[in-house]
């Protein structure tokens, strides 16, 4: 799977739109980019993923450059409860091939 | 949706006692995970089951750690003759498989493992 590389920590407004970056540019074809985060003190939850399109659900946004070398998650109108770690995530098929990293610690200030 | 359950939330232990946590997953998912988390790192693959086949195990996983899913439903997690490098956050977590590219995962909020 491809290593991903992301900052290791951001700030984010409350109310403002949080975008966390992710660079991957040894993805192949096939691998997908997928988002989790950690809220302190509770497992992983996943957020969304996509493979060359953009996508959305009710919890964000993921805009995937056309190259696929990097991506972005966006949180349109942060707030205080999406404080966490955010991991972004390269992998062909499967849960069991889940490389975490260390991820984005995202604070979002009052 | 009543969610991933682990159990214990915490456990204490002394080194080279043997320790056992469990995971109930998410009622109709037939895969089943194991991750161990350290402090300031994401988790970390350990083993995972198909209902009750034991399909992968990590490189992690000595033979000092066995997870058994019996019924394809609950799994444990038995650590023996603990070290204090056991220390971590143990986490399950489940998911129901139909298409792989798109599997989520479920994941619980963990056992905390202390080895003294």
């Amino acid at each position: 799977d491809a290593k991903t590389t992301q900052p290791p920590s951001m700030d984010c407004a409350e109310g403002r739109a949080a975008n966390l970056p992710c660079n991957h540019s040894t993805i192949s074809g096939n691998e997908y980019v997928y988002w989790y985060r950690q809220i302190h003190s509770q497992g992983p939850q996943y957020i969304i993923h996509g493979l060359k399109n953009n996508e959305t659900n009710e919890m964000a946004s993921l805009i995937i450059t056309e190259d696929r070398k990097s991506s972005t998650l966006i949180l349109p109108h942060a707030t205080l409860r999406d404080t966490a770690v955010y991991y972004c995530i390269a992998s062909k098929t499967g849960a069991n091939n889940l490389f975490f990293g260390t991820g984005t610690r995202l604070t979002v200030i009052p | 949706d009543t969610g991933v359950s682990q159990n214990p939330r915490h456990k204490i232990t002394k080194r080279g006692q043997n320790v056992t946590f469990r995971c109930d997953p998410i009622s109709e998912h037939n895969r089943l995970y194991w991750y161990r988390q350290t402090l300031g790192q994401g988790p970390e693959f350990l083993t995972y089951f198909q209902n009750e086949a034991q399909l992968e195990k990590s490189r992690l996983l000595s033979d000092r750690f066995s997870a058994e899913r019996p019924k394809g439903s609950f799994s444990t997690l038995e650590i023996q003759r603990t070290e204090q490098g056991d220390s971590a956050m143990y986490l399950c977590a489940s998911s129901l498989v139909r298409d792989r590219a798109n599997e989520k995962l479920f994941f619980g909020s963990g056992t905390q493992l202390s080895v003294l």
